[in-house]
């Protein structure tokens, strides 16, 4: 079945700053790969998705570039702020009508 | 905006007794999903279903946990009986579109077992 792997697990940044969060997938026949925020006592959120047949997609500050040779996803959050920090989890579907496998997060804290 | 509907938000229930988690998703929404968080981790996927049948329910521990859907709207997770293992955070999903859309998450059942 499909694994999600993400990495870090932890990322401290300074607020202004970018933030990369990386995710591979194992299926290749994955194709909807999204990206869940999940503040503290929330639920988890969609923030952005990309599918198979886009390279990238950009939705103000955050960005999703998807490499399916290298079979890896990125997220992208530009000019960071205090309330982007949360746990941030990826995740990938490999085919139609399956569940959604995530990421284990990735704790983001934006200092300020 | 709908949303995805939990019951209870939390519970403290003791080993080996039973304990029920209940689900309304999205309106209109065929497949429903049940997940299990364990803290400072990913959601695990328990199980999922399309209207009222079982998709995928590989790993649901079947000897303790059950789930059901009888009406294809609303949804039920029962343990029973409940292990200190099982603490952890439960979430419902929903999506249309046969799964292929967005998951809408409920805000979840914290499950403590003392």
């Amino acid at each position: 079945g499909e694994n999600v792997e993400q990495h870090p697990s932890t990322l401290s940044v300074q607020e202004g700053d970018s933030a990369v969060i990386k995710c591979t997938y194992s299926d290749s026949a994955s194709n909807y790969f999204p990206w869940y925020k999940q503040e503290l006592g929330k639920r988890p959120q969609l923030i952005i998705d990309i599918r198979s047949n886009v390279g990238e997609k950009k939705d103000q500050r955050i960005a999703v570039t998807l490499n399916k040779t290298a079979k890896h996803f990125s997220l992208h959050i530009t000019e960071t702020q205090p309330e982007d920090s949360a746990v941030y989890f990826c995740a990938a579907r490999n085919q139609a009508g399956t569940a959604l496998i995530f990421g284990k997060g990735t704790t983001l804290s934006v200092s300020s | 905006e709908a949303e995805v509907a939990q019951s209870p938000r939390y519970k403290i229930t003791e080993k080996s007794q039973a304990v029920a988690f209940w689900c309304d998703p999205i309106s209109g929404h065929a497949t429903l999903y049940w997940y299990r968080q364990i803290l400072g981790q990913g959601p695990e996927l328990l199980v999922q279903f399309q209207d009222e049948s079982v998709v995928d329910d590989s790993q649901l521990p079947k000897d303790r946990f059950s789930a059901e859907r009888l009406k294809g709207v609303d949804s039920t997770l029962k343990i029973q009986p409940a292990e200190l293992g099982d603490s952890a955070m439960y979430l419902c999903a929903s999506s249309s579109a046969q799964g292929l859309g967005e998951a809408f998450f409920g805000q979840g059942t914290r499950l403590t077992v003392v």
